[in-house]
């Protein structure tokens, strides 16, 4: 599975957009790149899942550059619920993430009134 | 609709006694099922993962097992808990068909005294 790195932890005010960049240099052709958001003791709830260029949905936009080295979600005017943990996979059919999907340390975003 | 249904809620155990949480998945065939522990302010650490009924991949020594003795029922036992064993315990599954996408059931909170 290709490694991610993401910023450990994030403030912002209510009302900002909020953008949280993941690193993976190594990503496989065949990956995708996945984000999840955590609340405390809940699972994680999937919110975005691309593979290249730009994924829009309802909650948050995913840009995702040529290279496919990096990503960035892009939460647009966050409120206090949005305060969570953030975090970015990578993975895919014959890379290994077909059977594993692997979490990282995430980022916590506190958003602040 | 797929839904996965995780219990109990929450538990106290005495170091030293067995322990069974039960996963069960409805509304899909042939997921990917997934066991994962979260200590306090961490971050989600894959403990098993299953393909199929039988199959079962461990990611970390420890006392603990997984069963699966059904397509869509995932077990994570122990015979004897250890202190160490506390901790946020969760189930999730996959289709395992695009990218790393994966369902979590509300959770477990163990608890081992």
């Amino acid at each position: 599975l290709a490694k991610t790195t993401q910023p450990i932890s994030m403030d912002s005010y209510e009302g900002q957009e909020v953008n949280i960049t993941c690193s993976h240099n190594n990503i496989a052709t065949n990956d995708y790149i996945t984000w999840y958001q955590q609340f405390p003791s809940q699972g994680p709830r999937f919110i975005i899942q691309g593979y290249k260029t730009k994924v829009t949905n309802e909650v948050a936009s995913l840009f995702i550059p040529a290279d496919r080295k990096s990503s960035t979600l892009s939460l647009p005017r966050v409120s206090l619920s949005d305060t969570a943990v953030y975090y970015c996979l990578v993975g895919g059919p014959n890379s290994g993430g077909y059977q594993k999907v692997t979490f990282g340390t995430g980022t916590k975003l506190q958003v602040i009134p | 609709s797929q839904t996965i249904h995780q219990w109990p809620a929450t538990l106290v155990q005495p170091v030293g006694s067995p322990l069974s949480l039960e996963c069960t998945v409805e509304g899909t065939s042939n997921p990917n099922l997934y066991w994962y522990r979260q200590a306090a302010g961490r971050g989600l650490q894959l403990l098993f993962y299953s393909v199929g009924i039988g199959q079962i991949s461990s990611e970390v020594p420890q006392n603990l097992s997984a069963s699966r003795p059904q397509d869509r029922q995932f077990i994570l036992s122990s015979k004897k808990l250890l202190l160490s064993d506390s901790g946020f315990y969760l189930c999730a599954w996959s289709g395992g068909n695009i990218g790393t996408e994966a369902f979590f059931g509300q959770g477990t909170r163990l608890t081992v005294v």
